[in-house]
């Protein structure tokens, strides 16, 4: 069964802090992995995509990583700023597309406080 | 120069009515999806969209219908409306639909509560 997990389901962090969300997944044939940002009462945005063969790519203080030997994403946030609250949700897309083609994890709540 | 709307913003009604929801992108891409997200924040995929294709959830109650007067246009109509459906409802859409460049641009999303 095709799943994403994301740990850990919230983090609090004081501004300044860098800090690590992970995510897995068993989704299979993979195509691709996503980090979306929700910030609260808003539409996801995405931040970073990556195939199986990048292994990091960059998006500001935002920077993901993937292993797609051992199937782990994270996405790194440094040098936190209070606009960094949000949800982080990761998908990850097998090869096909379409509806059945996404699995979203449920997100990381993350709480920057100053 | 709003990419992906959604109306209403937020949706108050009984049950058992019937409701819609519209939405409309201006980013001329080829595949709209609608997503509903529950109490506890998780996105859930219901429909994905092109001038070609749908591709239902197998989960999601024929009682959800979505309904596309062209292709910058995806609305969601709900029958019957039960407590569970109550949940903010996002739209999006994307380009190059089953490729690896399929980013999804997400509409605000519209809060339905069912009383």
């Amino acid at each position: 069964k095709n799943q994403v997990e994301q740990s850990p389901q919230s983090l609090i962090i004081l501004e300044g802090k860098n800090c690590t969300l992970q995510c897995n997944y068993t989704v299979s044939p993979f195509s691709n992995l996503r980090w979306y940002k929700q910030d609260t009462g808003r539409g996801p945005v995405s931040l970073t995509i990556m195939t199986f063969s990048e292994n990091t790519k960059s998006n500001g203080r935002y920077t993901a990583t993937l292993d797609a030997d051992t199937k782990q994403s994270s996405l790194h946030i440094t040098a936190s700023q209070l606009s960094d609250s949000a949800s982080y949700i990761c998908v990850v897309s097998k090869t096909g597309g379409g509806a059945d083609g996404l699995t979203f994890g449920k997100g990381t709540h993350l709480i920057i406080q100053p | 120069d709003t990419a992906v709307s959604q109306t209403p913003k937020y949706l108050v009604t009984q049950m058992g009515n019937d409701k819609s929801i519209k939405c409309e992108q201006n980013l001329g891409h080829d595949t709209m999806y609608w997503y509903k997200q529950d109490s506890k924040k998780f996105l859930k995929i219901m429909f994905s969209y092109n001038n070609k294709e749908l591709i239902i959830n197998e989960t999601v109650p024929n009682r959800f219908s979505p309904k596309s007067p062209d292709k910058a246009h995806l609305n969601l109509h709900i029958n019957s409306l039960e407590l569970g459906d109550s949940a903010v409802y996002f739209c999006a859409s994307s380009a190059r639909y089953g490729t690896i460049y399929n980013e999804q641009f997400f509409g605000p999303g519209t809060r339905l509560t069912v009383l």
